[in-house]
């Protein structure tokens, strides 16, 4: 089936680590998204690729990039993570203008 | 600053009643609006969406109303099922490539 996954569902770093949050598609979809969702607040948009050409949304903190290597696979680095970035992280697809399609999610917990 | 709204964080129905969702935005360039469900531990799934060009769009059970002038837009459920139990996030762009969503209802259908 075509899907959206990423990995790890669950992801555990220390203070101030480095982390790499993944996202694959099978839909081959141009357009991908991350999003940051804290406990009872609406998904936030982090970023988003347009083929190729990256955007990023003005408020995104520098400490959050992001890397989208071919069509399929887009991940989603936070240099170094502070304890106000734990949080649920969904990566989305969508052919322009067309809904989105979202992953399961990852979930940051940040010691 | 939120742009898109849903006032009422949970909403109980009786099975076989009607569920009403509410949202409402503020960016009048928003062109295209969708209703999202999540249940626990998974991503968001698309459900419906309307474009401004329309005030009415249905599926089934599920019925978006848009009221451009109110910048309001509803989904009405009917007949409310125990398995619509999830929260329901309402989702705007005003380009197709960026969505801003609202926090969430969380809706209960009591058996």
């Amino acid at each position: 089936d075509a899907m959206v996954i990423q990995n790890p569902r669950y992801q555990v770093t220390q203070f101030g680590k480095p982390v790499t949050l993944s996202c694959s598609q099978t839909l081959n979809h141009n357009v991908m998204y991350w999003y940051q969702q804290k406990s009872s607040q609406a998904p936030k948009l982090l970023f988003h690729y347009y083929d190729k050409d990256f955007n990023n949304e003005a408020d995104t903190p520098d400490n959050f990039q992001s890397r989208r290597p071919n069509t399929s696979f887009c991940f989603l680095d936070i240099r170094s993570p502070g304890l106000g970035d734990a949080a649920m992280y969904l990566c989305a697809t969508s052919r322009q203008k067309e809904t989105q399609y979202f992953g399961p999610g990852t979930r940051l917990l940040v010691l | 600053d939120q742009q898109v709204k849903q006032n009422s964080p949970s909403l109980s129905v009786q099975e076989g009643r009607i569920s009403i969702l509410n949202c409402d935005y503020t960016n009048s360039m928003f062109d295209y609006f969708l209703w999202y469900k999540k249940y626990p531990a998974e991503g968001p799934t698309f459900l419906i969406s309307i474009s401004s060009i329309k005030d009415k769009n249905e599926d089934g059970r599920f019925t978006v109303f848009l009221n451009k002038s109110a910048k309001h837009l509803s989904l009405h459920i009917v007949p409310s099922q125990p398995g619509d139990s999830a929260v329901y996030f309402c989702a705007a762009s005003p380009t197709g490539n960026q969505f801003y969503f609202g926090t969430g209802t969380s809706l209960t259908v009591i058996p």
